[in-house]
């Protein structure tokens, strides 16, 4: 069945701390990749998408996110976080026809 | 951010009650989305419409039943539910069914 893993369900980092969310995907065909973040007490919005071209997505707030097809991973990536990184990360696959798989979710915190 | 809108925002109901979820969005899009966010699983597609008509119905029991009269509006009519119901109601829309969705609020609703 088509799935969307993510590793962590919960991370905790010191601000200035190096951050990478792992996002796996089970699917053959042609996808188009997401990361969504939802901030406390705000609604989910987008942090980056990957549709096709540089598998190297620079998103908001200093995210990036690389595309490894060979892996099926699309993992999310942040060089130094702050404490304002604070949210859940959601990890969405969209795949043929007309749905979009989401993962479990990666709850963050980082200590200011 | 009032791209999407969803009332009511909480909602308390009786196992043979009727209620209604409403959604709207004024982004000018195309497709909208039920999904359900219950606590430590993955969102859950319910159902996609574009151009108001139905795409994708994704299993869903019958007591959960959408109505979409025009692009700009999306209703979740709900009848004898059950207390596994209880979760975050989300409405999303997109330009398009490839596209990044825009997420409201939620309704957060629980079935006694």
């Amino acid at each position: 069945a088509q799935s969307v893993s993510q590793h962590n369900h919960h991370v905790i980092l010191s601000e200035a701390a190096s951050l990478e969310l792992g996002c796996n995907y089970s699917y053959g065909g042609t996808v188009n990749l997401f990361w969504y973040v939802q901030y406390p007490g705000q609604h989910l919005q987008l942090l980056l998408k990957y549709f096709s071209g540089d598998p190297l997505v620079k998103g908001i707030k200093g995210f990036e996110a690389e595309f490894i097809k060979s892996k099926f991973s699309f993992n999310l990536r942040k060089p130094s976080v702050q404490w304002s990184d604070t949210a859940e990360y959601f990890c969405a696959v969209k795949t043929g026809g007309f749905k979009t798989l989401f993962g479990a979710g990666t709850r963050l915190f980082v200590k200011a | 951010e009032t791209g999407v809108t969803q009332t009511p925002r909480h909602l308390v109901m009786g196992m043979t009650n009727k209620k209604s979820l409403k959604c709207e969005q004024h982004l000018g899009h195309n497709a909208m989305y039920w999904y359900k966010q219950s606590a430590k699983k993955p969102l859950e597609l319910m159902f996609v419409y574009s151009l108001e008509e139905r795409v994708e119905n994704n299993s869903v029991p019958s007591r959960f039943s959408p109505e979409c009269p025009n692009s700009s509006h999306l209703f979740l009519h709900l009848h004898t539910l059950q207390p596994e119901d209880s979760a975050l109601y989300l409405c999303a829309s997109s330009q398009d069914t490839t596209d990044t969705q825009y997420f409201g609020p939620g309704t957060r609703l629980t079935v006694l």
